[in-house]
């Protein structure tokens, strides 16, 4: 039961333009919701949250916008640069959890081409 | 601050061996977690521990794992008889405890790449 799915491995696109990376969920009972940044042979790095009181966050270059109704986040980053090329993870927390576990999706492989 | 730290950063071992992995938590964060990731999967969670008491195990923590937070600080995590399965990527991740309704940000270490030949 993939309660947190990415369903693009993967996606290209070219420095400067923007990234626009994608997460569906389908527990409506998360309330809090994150991405990560993930370098091979590194733990995941914390990006940016967004709680389900909102629809938007922002935080310099990326901005995540939160679809409750559709169960649908998004992660922009604008302008994409080469260093930004990393697996990103989106994450869930709440439900019938009371403890913050992240329930991740399986990640999507971002390549920012100069 | 140092962020949270893991220890090894890698570990080769045998079928049946047993193996105990080391997390240092960020100073003062009462909530630590492990999680596990294998190739192509996003990480999965194992366990939580509020302070020295662990709260919540996930049903991927056989009885070949335990895990321990004593005197709430670090956490190890052992694995008994370990099988080729257990190879993966073991991440620790720790948060302060003072957000409300658990909305706080997960800081991840650099993990403990185990290889069970």
């Amino acid at each position: 039961d993939q309660q947190v799915k990415q369903n693009s491995p993967s996606l290209s696109v070219q420095e400067g333009r923007i990234s626009i990376l994608n997460c569906d969920y389908t527990n409506s009972m998360f309330d809090y919701f994150l991405w990560y940044k993930k370098y091979p042979a590194e733990g995941p790095t914390f990006l940016i949250s967004i709680s389900s009181i909102k629809d938007k966050n922002e935080d310099g270059r990326f901005t995540v916008f939160l679809n409750k109704s559709a169960k649908h986040l998004s992660l922009h980053i604008v302008p994409s640069q080469p260093g930004d090329s990393a697996v990103y993870f989106c994450a869930a927390s709440g439900g019938s959890s009371n403890t913050g576990k992240l329930i991740f999706g399986q990640g999507t492989t971002l390549q920012v081409k100069p | 601050d140092t962020g949270v730290s893991q220890d090894p950063r890698h570990k080769i071992t045998k079928r049946g061996q047993n193996v105990t992995f080391r997390c240092d938590p960020i100073s003062e964060h009462n909530r630590l977690y492990w999680y596990r990731q294998t190739l192509g999967q996003g990480p999965e969670f194992l366990t939580y521990f509020q302070n020295e008491a662990q709260l919540e195990k996930s049903r991927l923590l056989s009885d070949r794992f335990s895990a321990e937070r004593p005197k709430g600080s670090f956490s190890t995590l052992e694995i008994q008889r370990t099988e080729q399965g257990d190879s993966a990527m073991y991440l620790c991740a720790s948060s302060s405890g003072q957000g409300a309704r658990y909305q706080e940000t997960q800081y991840f270490g650099p993990g403990t790449r185990l290889l069970v030949l």
